[in-house]
């Protein structure tokens, strides 16, 4: 079975400080790994994904995120955030060998952004 | 503009009532598929299907049906058997099923239900 682990409920941080959302993942075989953000009451939309290569993933928005297979992490990282970004944040994996599109979702961080 | 719609935005139920929420895709996408959200604990996978006429059930299916009989729509009814039906409920759609896994799913903007 496979689990995703979102450190941090909530983040608060000041408009222009860098952030980290903190994302461990737990699987026995290799994983696509994806990170959603959520604005209130909306749907959710894809920031960016790892699939393979490059372990750097640059996603919309000037987020990335950086994969580290041996700590079992995914993270998301912004230099400089806006009081725009202030949302709710999803990480999810899908499992090598999955028949169907099944994600396996954290339990979201609430990003807060202060002026 | 290509998208995923659901409606009613707020569905209120009462005691003992089947209601069903909609959701329709023009993005010719093949795979649907429902998820419960509630605090704190993330999404949850309710029932997904890869192709008209075909569904099966996700993690939590119990208290819930659906249908899929049309490529663009994938209505999910929460019947009286499901207890604790008060959440926010999304669907959402991507182009291929099958084992990649590395299709991304497109959400719709959701259905809140409560119970009166």
């Amino acid at each position: 079975a496979q689990s995703v682990t979102q450190l941090d409920s909530q983040v608060p941080v000041f408009e222009e400080a860098p952030v980290e959302l903190r994302c461990n993942y737990s699987s026995s075989v290799s994983v696509y790994l994806f990170w959603y953000v959520q604005y209130p009451n909306q749907g959710l939309q894809l920031l960016l994904k790892y699939l393979s290569g490059s372990t750097l993933v640059k996603g919309i928005n000037g987020f990335e995120a950086e994969f580290n297979k041996s700590q079992t992490s995914f993270h998301l990282r912004k230099p400089s955030v806006h009081i725009s970004d202030t949302a709710e944040y999803f990480c999810a994996l899908h499992a090598g060998g999955t028949s169907y599109g099944k994600l396996t979702f954290g339990q979201g961080t609430i990003l807060t952004v202060h002026p | 503009d290509g998208g995923i719609t659901q409606s009613p935005k707020y569905l209120f139920r009462k005691e003992g009532q089947n209601v069903t929420l909609s959701c329709e895709q023009n993005l010719n996408h093949d795979a649907m598929y429902w998820y419960r959200q509630d605090p704190g604990q993330g999404l949850r996978l309710i029932y997904y299907s890869q192709i008209v006429n075909d569904f099966q059930k996700g993690d939590i299916a119990e208290g819930y049906s659906v249908s899929r009989e049309k490529k663009e729509s994938f209505p999910l009814t929460v019947t009286s058997a499901q207890k604790n039906p008060t959440a926010f409920y999304l669907c959402a759609s991507s182009r291929t099923p099958g084992r990649t896994g590395q299709e991304t799913q497109y959400f719709g903007p959701g259905t809140r239900l409560l119970v009166l």
